[in-house]
């Protein structure tokens, strides 16, 4: 199975900040990487895939870039509604293995 | 408006079976695949099983495999998993998830509210 490995595990930081958050997959995905936010008690919600094609509805502060093994999920400037827990998924081959996700928090 | 409505939940003893079904509405159901998807309490996401549009193509993880059965009618545009020789470490939410398999990639776009189903003696 591929193992996907976020970090930070927990980021606080401010309004209006720039926020990297990273996964890398234990082989080659190629491009084959989602991005989802979850907010507590809800469904996740669908950011990125294909590693930097945001889905439709998704502000553009939400950016995506990687390929390979190493990617990146940047929020441009951080907005109070982005608080959430964000996963990486590959979807290269099956188990479509998620990462331990990564809490983010208003400083 | 899509939806996807997830029922079948509940208490179970370990060793028993439960059926959980989706509802799809809003979207053309048998275009996509479709998935499971469960969260234990507190814990993060972890895929659980696929299936194709026409229903000819399965996927398990191993945790599940030869116990859980993902299957779907496309007439009445709902989803099923079948678990059965349920475990405590089956206990989560389980979302059901529409993914459109758009040029090769897989993705969920849609997901339900999910059900929870707890193993406990």
């Amino acid at each position: 199975d591929i193992q996907m490995t976020q970090s930070p595990s927990s980021l606080s930081a401010s309004v209006g900040d720039r926020v990297t958050i990273t996964c890398r997959a234990s082989q080659s995905i190629r491009n084959y990487l989602n991005w989802y936010h979850q907010k507590p008690g809800k469904a996740p919600k669908l950011l990125i895939y294909a590693a930097s094609t945001l889905q439709s509805g998704v502000p553009s502060r939400f950016s995506g870039s990687g390929s390979g093994t190493d990617f990146t999920l940047t929020i441009s400037s951080l907005q109070p509604e982005d608080i959430a827990t964000y996963y990486c998924q590959q979807s290269y081959s099956t188990p479509y293995t998620f990462g331990q996700g990564t809490k983010l928090q208003i400083k | 408006e899509v939806q996807l409505v997830e029922s079948g939940g509940g208490l179970v003893q370990p060793g028993g079976s439960l059926r959980l079904s989706c509802a799809a509405s809003g979207f053309t159901f048998s275009n996509y695949w479709m998935h499971w998807v469960r969260q234990a309490p507190g814990k993060g996401l972890v895929w659980v099983s696929r299936i194709n549009g026409g229903g000819s193509s399965t996927t398990y993880a191993d945790s599940v495999k030869g116990r859980f059965t993902i299957s779907r009618d496309n007439a009445r545009n709902t989803l099923y998993l079948q678990m059965n020789s349920l475990r405590a470490e089956d206990t989560a939410v389980y979302y059901c998830a529409a993914d459109p398999d758009y040029r090769g990639y897989s993705y969920v776009d849609y997901w339900g509210q999910g059900t929870l189903v707890s193993v406990s003696s």
